[in-house]
């Protein structure tokens, strides 16, 4: 069975602090692809990275970097130096190879104050 | 480039009227996708359309809901008759996805906000 499990459902940091989001999943496939998606107050979501299976290099894109560690089966999400326009849904989503369906976890609410 | 376009935004209805949600996905992608967002279930998939052939709708509550792609750029999701537990946001999105594997990431519509009352 696949599953992804966020079990933060909402954090509350003050501006210019750093925050990490969990993401646990589950499957049985050896091949597959990871996702975070950001759901601002807009309501649209928007793609932020895909990470395949095969590939277990931590990436940083700014202020956004993500932990991936098999071993562990964690694909976390940390903003560095948070801001408020940070503050969003934060989701993240499997698909096995060969498959179609996504699967979201329930999601992280984040709130950054100023 | 446009986005993928969802319309209308809003929509209040009363229960059992007929409600059509309409999406334009992205020129030049092959596959649509409509989920249905709630507090309480998140986001639920309810069908899959590659190169507009209807590829999975096991998502689909129940034959009340009904959806078509007629050519690539345009799909339709059909609610009839309409019940207030079906409030929910909508979503469409599409991607650039062969029917071999859907790795790519998904482009999201802004979401239509289904009110029945």
């Amino acid at each position: 069975a696949q599953k992804v499990t966020q079990a933060q459902t909402e954090i509350s940091v003050v501006e210019k602090e750093d925050v990490t989001l969990d993401c646990v999943y589950e499957t049985r496939d050896t091949t597959y692809y990871l996702f975070w998606y950001k759901q601002p107050p807009s309501g649209e979501l928007v793609f932020l990275i895909r990470r395949n299976s095969f590939d277990e290099q931590n990436e940083i894109s700014g202020r956004y970097s993500w932990n991936f560690q098999k071993s562990t089966s964690s694909f976390n999400f940390t903003i560095t130096a948070s801001q408020v326009v940070d503050s969003a849904v934060y989701f993240c989503a499997l698909i096995n190879t060969g498959g179609f369906k996504t699967i979201f976890g329930a999601g992280t609410r984040l709130f950054v104050k100023a | 480039d446009a986005g993928v376009i969802q319309s209308p935004r809003h929509e209040v209805t009363e229960m059992g009227q007929e409600v059509t949600l309409r999406c334009k996905p992205i020129s030049g992608h092959n596959s649509l996708f409509w989920y249905r967002q709630t507090m309480m279930r998140g986001l639920e998939l309810l069908i899959y359309f590659n190169n507009n052939v209807p590829i999975d709708d096991s998502g689909m509550p129940e034959d009340r809901f009904s959806a078509k792609m007629p050519n690539a750029s345009f799909s339709t999701l059909k609610i009839q008759p309409s019940e207030p537990r079906d409030s929910a946001v909508y979503f469409c999105a599409s991607s650039p996805t062969s029917l071999a594997g859907a790795y790519n990431e998904q482009f999201f519509g802004p979401g239509t906000r289904l009110t029945v009352l």
